[in-house]
């Protein structure tokens, strides 16, 4: 299985601020990652797709990069709403996994 | 617009079953390959089963292989999960989630509001 690892577990930032997170996977995916915003009792959200393509709808200042094993969400200026918690998914292979998540909090 | 709604859930107890649905509307649901996904309470997302757009090819995680089954019918636009043999850590928020690029595993891009499954005596 394909292990996902997510740094950091949780950040602190203010409204405005650029934020990344980093996930890096056990082998290369090639491009084949996704990544998820979640709020308290509610459904996971898609993000980004396939690294870096943005899902219609989703604000332009969240971002995607990266291929093989080392990937990056950017948020490039921190809303009110963007407050969540963030988790990566590999989705190059069965079966899919799920990095640990980042809580991103406000300071 | 994409509306998936999962129904039930509840509490059962250790080594019983339980069998959930989820009802897909606002898209072809014979086209995609549609999936489950678990949420333990306070933990991650946890990837559980896939079932192929056409209902012929299906995969699990291996901590529910054997004890959990994944169909559909696509005269009804309906997604299933029947859980058998229940442990206490099979206890989580069950999504379905609506599959992209599924043969090579692919992402969810939506998602319902998930049911709430509790094993415990």
């Amino acid at each position: 299985d394909i292990q996902m690892t997510q740094s950091p577990s949780s950040v602190s930032a203010s409204v405005g601020d650029r934020v990344t997170i980093t996930c890096r996977a056990s082998q290369g995916i090639s491009r084949w990652l996704a990544w998820y915003q979640q709020k308290p009792g509610k459904a996971p959200k898609l993000l980004i797709y396939a690294a870096s393509s943005l899902q219609s709808g989703v604000p332009s200042r969240f971002s995607g990069s990266g291929s093989g094993t080392d990937f990056t969400l950017t948020i490039s200026s921190l809303q009110p709403e963007d407050f969540a918690t963030y988790y990566c998914q590999q989705a190059n292979s069965y079966p899919l996994t799920f990095g640990g998540g980042t809580k991103v909090e406000i300071k | 617009q994409v509306q998936l709604v999962e129904s039930g859930g509840g509490v059962v107890q250790p080594g019983r079953s339980l069998r959930l649905s989820c009802a897909a509307s606002g898209f072809t649901f014979s086209s995609y390959a549609m999936h489950w996904v678990r949420q333990a309470p306070g933990k991650g997302l946890e990837w559980v089963a896939v079932m192929s757009y056409d209902g012929k090819k299906q995969y699990y995680a291996d901590s529910v292989k054997g004890r959990f089954s994944i169909s559909r019918d696509n005269s009804k636009n309906t997604l299933s999960l029947q859980m058998n043999s229940l442990r206490a850590d099979d206890t989580a928020v069950y999504y379905c989630a609506k599959g992209r690029e599924w043969e090579r595993g692919g992402w969810f891009d939506s998602w319902g509001q998930g049911t709430l499954v509790t094993v415990s005596s």
